[in-house]
């Protein structure tokens, strides 16, 4: 099985600030065939389902504000969100979809400062 | 509009079974897989499984492989999870979400389980 390890397990970033969230897979999710990489950002806000937020490591999903990027490829993967809003306290997972089971990251606490 | 609709919360004694459901509606149903993950109070997301509804092809994270039974009914666009001999340890808000290409897009609200004698 492929393990997902983020860091940190919790952040605290001033609203406006930059806030980084990192992912790391015990193997490489990159498929060399189509050169994209099996990676996916989710969002649970407490009491929510969890949201799709980035997939191929660095494409938005329809409708996420575009200060939520993604970049990393192999096996080391960033979330950023440029600027925090009060909305964005959560929980963020990463995901690898390369090889079943499809396992997520341990989850990462973000809250204001 | 394309939803999962889960089944209500459940309160099961320590041995009793459960089956425990999700309907989709506004896409194809046997056109995608659809899956289950479960969240443990206060804890992450596991992936437990899934199944396509074309063919019941079935895979199950090694971790849930023979604790759950995933199962589909087409005839009504709704997938199902169930345990024969509940434990408290299944304690848990179980998600049914839909994988496309193996990330979830498309998530169901959640169904809370709660065992307790």
């Amino acid at each position: 099985d492929i393990v997902m390890t983020q860091s940190p397990d919790s952040l605290a970033v001033s609203l406006g600030e930059r806030a980084t969230i990192n992912c790391k897979s015990s193997q490489s999710v990159l498929y060399n065939s189509n050169n994209k990489n099996y990676l996916a950002w989710y969002q649970q806000r407490a009491g929510q389902s969890p949201r799709l937020l980035i997939y191929w490591a660095s494409t938005r999903e329809s409708g996420v504000p575009d200060r939520f990027s993604g970049s990393g490829s192999g096996t080391d993967f960033t979330l950023t969100i440029s600027s925090l809003q009060a909305e964005d306290v959560a929980v963020y997972y990463c995901q690898q979809y390369f090889g079943s089971p499809y396992n997520f990251g341990q989850g990462t606490k973000l809250e204001i400062k | 509009e394309v939803q999962l609709v889960q089944s209500g919360a459940e309160v099961k004694k320590p041995g009793e079974s459960l089956k425990i459901s999700c309907q989709s509606s506004g896409y194809v149903f046997t056109n995608y897989w659809i899956g289950w993950v479960r969240q443990m109070p206060g804890r992450g997301l596991e992936w437990m499984g899934i199944i396509h509804p074309g063919d019941s092809d079935t895979r199950y994270s090694p971790s849930f492989e023979g604790q759950v039974t995933i199962s589909v009914d087409k005839s009504i666009s709704t997938a199902y999870i169930q345990w024969n001999s509940l434990q408290a340890s299944d304690t848990a808000m179980y998600y049914c979400a839909r994988p496309l290409h193996g990330l979830f897009d498309l998530w169901g609200r959640g169904t809370m389980v709660t065992v307790s004698s």
